[in-house]
């Protein structure tokens, strides 16, 4: 069984607020990921990671940046908080060289 | 650009019934299709293809993927209520990137 932790579950904040979403994985992945799916949508990748100190932005556009300082987490903040930010956030991990994805429990996100 | 498309977009059955659920792609240099199914939260993997021809299976769910004709299809036999969910496809390209494009899901229903 995956063994990859997301916290908060939900979170409801207000616009401007700085917010960091956890995500950790103790299954040695390299590779992490950070989805956004809004309700009835597909996953849009918003970061990725190859390893530590490697991250790249996806195909969505994103106000949020990550860091990746240790192999097991791989945080995402946004630095300010606004109405659009409101959606659910996905992280996932996969082994090397194999194509699967873990994924995380999700972050319901709300900003008001 | 890469795409993938499934359809249908949502299906409702009764239990017993069985379904065939659509993934068709259009990537450059394709590596692997996957399936997951998502319930509440977190998509679960299912199956992983890479070869056209040779069919996945795990219970009353089954797979198979046409690299000729660039689609995949998931079937479930004797579909049961707790197979309600949404089915995501992927396709992982082989860029080098690791980046997956998902479908929007099929939304499945099965009534008892």
């Amino acid at each position: 069984e995956a063994d990859i932790y997301q916290t908060p579950r939900y979170l409801v904040i207000g616009t401007g607020k700085k917010i960091t979403l956890e995500c950790s994985q103790t299954m040695g992945h390299d590779k992490m990921y950070w989805y956004q799916q809004d309700p009835g949508m597909e996953l849009h990748l918003i970061h990725y990671s190859y390893g530590v100190n490697s991250t790249e932005k996806g195909d969505l556009s994103s106000e949020s940046t990550v860091s990746r300082i240790r192999t097991e987490h791989f945080p995402l903040t946004l630095e300010s908080a606004r109405p659009s930010h409101t959606s659910q956030y996905l992280c996932a991990s996969s082994e090397p060289h194999r194509g699967e994805q873990y994924f995380g429990p999700g972050t319901r996100l709300t900003v008001t | 650009e890469d795409k993938v498309v499934q359809s249908p977009l949502s299906l409702v059955v009764h239990e017993g019934d069985t379904v065939t659920l659509n993934c068709s792609y259009e990537v450059t240099n394709f590596r692997s299709l996957l399936w997951y199914k998502q319930e509440k939260k977190a998509p679960t993997f299912l199956f992983m293809l890479t070869s056209s021809g040779i069919e996945k299976k795990s219970g009353r769910l089954s797979s198979i993927l046409d690299k000729k004709e660039l689609f995949s299809i998931l079937n479930i036999t004797a579909t049961q209520t707790g197979d309600s969910a949404v089915y995501l496809c992927a396709v992982l390209p082989t860029s080098g990137t690791y980046k997956y494009i998902f479908g929007t899901g099929t939304r499945l229903k099965v009534l008892a």
